[in-house]
């Protein structure tokens, strides 16, 4: 069975600094694919990076990148140069090559970025 | 820009009504899905649609049901709801990525 893992409930960061978001999966698909989302108070879940399981290079996305270890089955989530606006909740997402579309999520961890 | 809009972002209802909670996307995709959102339990699957009039059951299907008439609406509904389907309801479409409704959510009393 697929699983995601996001072992931290919650993380604080300085405004401008970096923040990595950790992530692990559990798969037995030959080719998947990882997401992370983010859901601000507002409720609505905006998708921010995408990486292929067999994606040479890590995804970037402006101030996003995605820190794909692919023995360690680890899918963690930088943010540079953190914003007071990144404050929300971050999801990390996984879909299998079998799994027509159906996105696995973890439990979530809340950012929060003081000045 | 792709949307996907929900009929609610917030409802209340008692226990036993029947509640619909109604989910449209303007981008022609096949793939719609129907999520709970709870503290520390993440997003859960309910029921997804890969075309009309199809539907399969999600992670956690038990007191709902879902209808796709049209390719661009995807309705759940809850029976006879209860105090424990209080939550978050989130909708979502699909091409690579999943797009995402703004959510309802639901207090059941």
């Amino acid at each position: 069975a697929q699983k995601i893992t996001q072992t931290q409930p919650g993380m604080f960061v300085q405004e401008k600094e970096a923040v990595t978001l950790d992530c692990t999966y559990d798969t037995s698909d030959p080719s998947y694919g990882l997401f992370w989302y983010k859901q601000p108070s507002s409720g609505e879940m905006i998708f921010l990076i995408y990486q292929g399981s067999y994606d040479q290079q890590n995804a970037t996305e402006g101030r996003y990148s995605l820190n794909f270890q692919k023995a360690r089955k680890s899918a963690n989530l930088v943010i540079s140069a953190s914003q007071l606006g990144d404050s929300a909740m971050y999801f990390c997402a996984m879909i299998g090559s079998y799994n027509t579309d159906k996105l696995i999520f973890g439990t979530g961890t809340r950012l929060q970025v003081f000045p | 820009d792709v949307k996907v809009t929900q009929s609610s972002r917030y409802l209340v209802k008692r226990t036993g009504e029947k509640v619909f909670l109604e989910c449209v996307q303007d981008m022609d995709h096949e793939n719609m899905f129907w999520y709970r959102q709870d503290p520390g339990l993440g997003l859960r699957l309910i029921y997804f649609s890969y075309d009309v009039k199809m539907k399969e059951k999600g992670d956690i299907p038990e007191g709902y049901s879902v209808s796709r008439e049209k390719k661009e609406r995807f309705s759940l509904i809850l029976e006879s709801a209860s105090t424990n389907q209080t939550s978050m309801y989130l909708c979502a479409s699909s091409g690579r990525e999943q797009f995402f409704g703004p959510g309802t959510r639901l207090t059941v009393l």
